[in-house]
């Protein structure tokens, strides 16, 4: 199975700040990562495919890269909307892992 | 609109089973893979079943292999989960989630989930 390490598992950002979220793979998944945004009583909402595909909608501040092993979600100006836990998943083969979450919070 | 619907959830004793279902609306069900993702308390969000459109390939997570079977019904748009010899560690908020048509595979529609508990 491949395995997902994902970084910080939480963090504390003021309003405006720059955040980095970090995705590292156990093995070479191309362009197989998807970042999702999960708030505490609703579902989840997928933010990224493919990397760095921002679907429709999700604002543009959210960007995503990477590719092989190592990922990255940056939000360029966290909005007080944008907290909540953050996961990548990889679909490039079974078990469609996730990381285990980022939570931002609020400083 | 585009929309997934769980239900089936409940309290259930270790051992015993459960069958879960999401209704899907406004989409050509047939032609997506589905999944099921579920968040234990306090835990992060882990993939449990997926199924292509053609129900000719289905994959789980090693934890529910032997005791869960995903199935779907494409005339009723309708994604299944039986859930045989649970346990406590089974109890969880279980999602469907709509995929992709082509890959790489991403899970694009999300229902609002049905909650397991096992317990005696």
């Amino acid at each position: 199975d491949i395995q997902m390490t994902q970084s910080p598992s939480s963090l504390s950002a003021s309003v405006g700040d720059r955040v980095t979220i970090t995705c590292r793979t156990s093995q070479n998944i191309n362009n197989y990562l998807n970042w999702y945004q999960h708030k505490s009583g609703k579902a989840p909402k997928l933010l990224i495919s493919a990397a760095s595909n921002l679907q429709s909608g999700v604002p543009s501040r959210f960007s995503g890269s990477g590719s092989g092993t190592d990922f990255t979600l940056t939000i360029s100006s966290l909005q007080p909307e944008d907290f909540a836990t953050y996961y990548c998943q990889q679909t490039y083969s079974p078990p469609h892992t996730f990381g285990q979450g980022t939570k931002v919070e609020i400083k | 609109e585009v929309q997934l619907v769980e239900s089936g959830g409940g309290l259930v004793q270790p051992g015993r089973s459960l069958r879960l279902s999401c209704a899907a609306s406004g989409f050509t069900f047939g032609d997506y893979a589905m999944h099921w993702v579920r968040q234990g308390p306090g835990k992060g969000l882990e993939w449990v079943s997926g199924i292509s459109g053609n129900s000719g390939t289905k994959t789980y997570v090693d934890s529910v292999k032997g005791r869960f079977t995903i199935s779907r019904d494409n005339a009723r748009n309708s994604l299944y989960l039986q859930m045989n010899s649970l346990r406590a560690e089974d109890t969880a908020l279980y999602y469907c989630a709509k995929g992709r048509q082509v890959a790489p595979d991403a899970f694009d529609i999300w229902g609002q989930g049905t909650t397991v508990t096992v317990s005696s």
